[in-house]
C-alpha cells in the first residue's frame, strides 16, 4: 500500500531563513507527487506537482521541490521564507491510473517576523 | 466562486443524531472524493466517485457512513448515529478525468463536525 512520510511535524524559522521539508513515499511504481498548503482558516491549495519530466519543479510563491526517484523523496524547498508562509504543508502521492491521493501527516511551519 | 463548495461549514450535533453534508464540485469534474481530517493528521481517504458510480470506499467508512452522488454532480455524505469519534473536518475534493490525464485534486473548505 502507498504511504507518505513527513518527518518534520513542526518547524519554526525566522523570516529570510531557508526551508526544506522532507517527504518520502513508499510505492514501487510511477507516481504523481504533490505538495499542498493550508493557510490558517483556509482550504487546501496546491503548491506544486510532479507528473514526469524535469525532477525539479517550481510552484507558486517561490516554492520548489525535487523528485529523487532513487530515494523515493520529494522534498519541498524555499530559499527565503516570509511570515506569510506560516501554514501547514502536506505532501501527497497518487499513482497514475488510480484515483486516491494519499497524504502525509503534514508539517506545521511557523515563520517568526 | 467556481471552487468546490461544502455545506454546512460547521455542524454541532448530539451523539446519536444523524447528519448530512453536501458537496458541490467544480463544474464538469467527473471525480469526487471525500476525506476526513483530524487534528494533527493529514486528510484520510474515505470514498471516491467517478460520475455517479462509487468506485471505492475506505475501511474507515463504517456502515454508519453513506455517500451518494445521484446525478454525477453534487454529493452527500451522511453519518448515522453519530459518535464522538466522528468529530473531524470532512473534506470534499474534485478533479477532472480523462484518458491519460494526470491532475490534482481541488479541495473545498470542509465541514467541521463536532459531536457532543
Amino acid at each position: 500500500a502507498q504511504s507518505v512520510s513527513q518527518h518534520n511535524h513542526h518547524v519554526i524559522l525566522s523570516e529570510a531563513a531557508s526551508l526544506e521539508l522532507g517527504c518520502n513515499y513508499s510505492y514501487g511504481g510511477t507516481v504523481n507527487l504533490f505538495w499542498y498548503v493550508q493557510y490558517p482558516g483556509q482550504h487546501l491549495q496546491l503548491l506544486l506537482k510532479y507528473f514526469s519530466g524535469d525532477p525539479l519543479v517550481k510552484g507558486i510563491k517561490g516554492f520548489e521541490a525535487e523528485f529523487i526517484k532513487s530515494k523515493f523523496s520529494f522534498n519541498l524547498r524555499k530559499p527565503s521564507v516570509q511570515w506569510s508562509d506560516t501554514a501547514e504543508y502536506f505532501c501527497a502521492v497518487n499513482a497514475p491510473g488510480t484515483y486516491k491521493y494519499i497524504f502525509g501527516t503534514g508539517t506545521r511551519l511557523k515563520v517568526l517576523a | 466562486d467556481t471552487g468546490v463548495s461544502q455545506n454546512p461549514r460547521h455542524k454541532i450535533t448530539k451523539r446519536g443524531q444523524n447528519v448530512t453534508f453536501r458537496c458541490d464540485p467544480i463544474s464538469e469534474h467527473n471525480r469526487l472524493y471525500w476525506y476526513r481530517q483530524t487534528l494533527g493528521q493529514g486528510p484520510e481517504f474515505l470514498t471516491y466517485f467517478q460520475n455517479e458510480a462509487q468506485l471505492e470506499k475506505s475501511r474507515l467508512l463504517s456502515d454508519r457512513f453513506s455517500a451518494e452522488r445521484p446525478k454525477g454532480s453534487f454529493s452527500t455524505l451522511e453519518i448515522q448515529r453519530t459518535e464522538q469519534g466522528d468529530s473531524a473536518m470532512y473534506l470534499c475534493a474534485s478533479s477532472p478525468w480523462g484518458s491519460g490525464t494526470n491532475t490534482e485534486a481541488f479541495f473545498g473548505q470542509g465541514t467541521r463536525l463536532t459531536v457532543v
